[in-house]
């Protein structure tokens, strides 16, 4: 099972200001994902990221509010511009298993936007 | 579009007893399907899987059943812990490691003492 190490773990930040988000992991994977799950929801899928080209965004999340970046087969990272209150939630980042298998999430990041 | 609903949002059993969560999916494109369980402040970790070409499974408590002419799906726990309480997402996804994951909505499953 691969090891994903997202950091930060949680943070406090001021509305207007933007939060990178990073995610590291073990092994070498082609897609990695990225989710944000609202208080007491489910998990929604923002964007794809894919090693090489532009990441594939979700219905209803556009990149200029979630810029994404995947320099390497282990690495990714998620921006939140421009927070306001509405994005305080977790994101995690995750990726697929072999195919027909799990998907393995990151510990996730707790954002708090005031 | 794809979509996985699942029923019921909360539940409560006595301890000892059994819980039973449903999911329905709408692609039928769909050969896999998870179900996560997440504690409170930590990832989602898988729990079970089953796949299109098998209609049940079992690892001791847990159990999952899978209907595909439906579309349905279903946890069964038995013997319900305390340790069992938590929010519990069924997921749909199709046959390539590409591929999103759509989950359901979650359940809150709470054992009572």
């Amino acid at each position: 099972s691969a090891v994903i190490s997202q950091k930060p773990s949680r943070d406090i930040c001021q509305r207007g200001t933007s939060l990178t988000i990073q995610c590291q992991v073990d092994s070498q994977v082609t897609m990695m994902f990225w989710y944000r799950q609202q208080p007491g929801q489910s998990l929604t899928l923002i964007a794809t990221a894919n090693q090489g080209s532009e990441a594939t965004y979700e219905s209803g999340f556009v990149i200029d509010k979630f810029p994404i970046s995947r320099p390497n087969l282990t690495f990714s990272t998620l921006t939140v511009s421009n927070m306001s209150p509405e994005d305080s939630s977790i994101y995690l980042c995750s990726v697929p298993g072999s195919v027909n298998t799990e998907a393995f999430f990151g510990q996730g990041t707790r954002l708090t936007v005031v | 579009g794809e979509n996985v609903e699942q029923h019921p949002s909360t539940l409560s059993v006595q301890e000892g007893d059994s819980a039973v969560i449903k999911c329905t999916y709408s692609d039928s494109a769909s050969n896999y399907f998870p179900w996560y369980k997440q504690e409170l402040g930590k990832r989602p970790q898988l729990i079970i899987d089953i796949r299109s070409n098998v209609g049940e499974k079992k690892d001791q408590r847990i159990a999952v059943t899978l209907n595909k002419t439906a579309k349905h799906f279903s946890l069964h726990i038995t013997e319900t812990q305390p340790e069992d309480s938590a929010v519990y997402f069924c997921a749909a996804k199709r046959g390539s490691s590409a591929s999103k994951i759509i989950f359901g909505s979650g359940t809150r499953l709470s054992i009572r003492p």
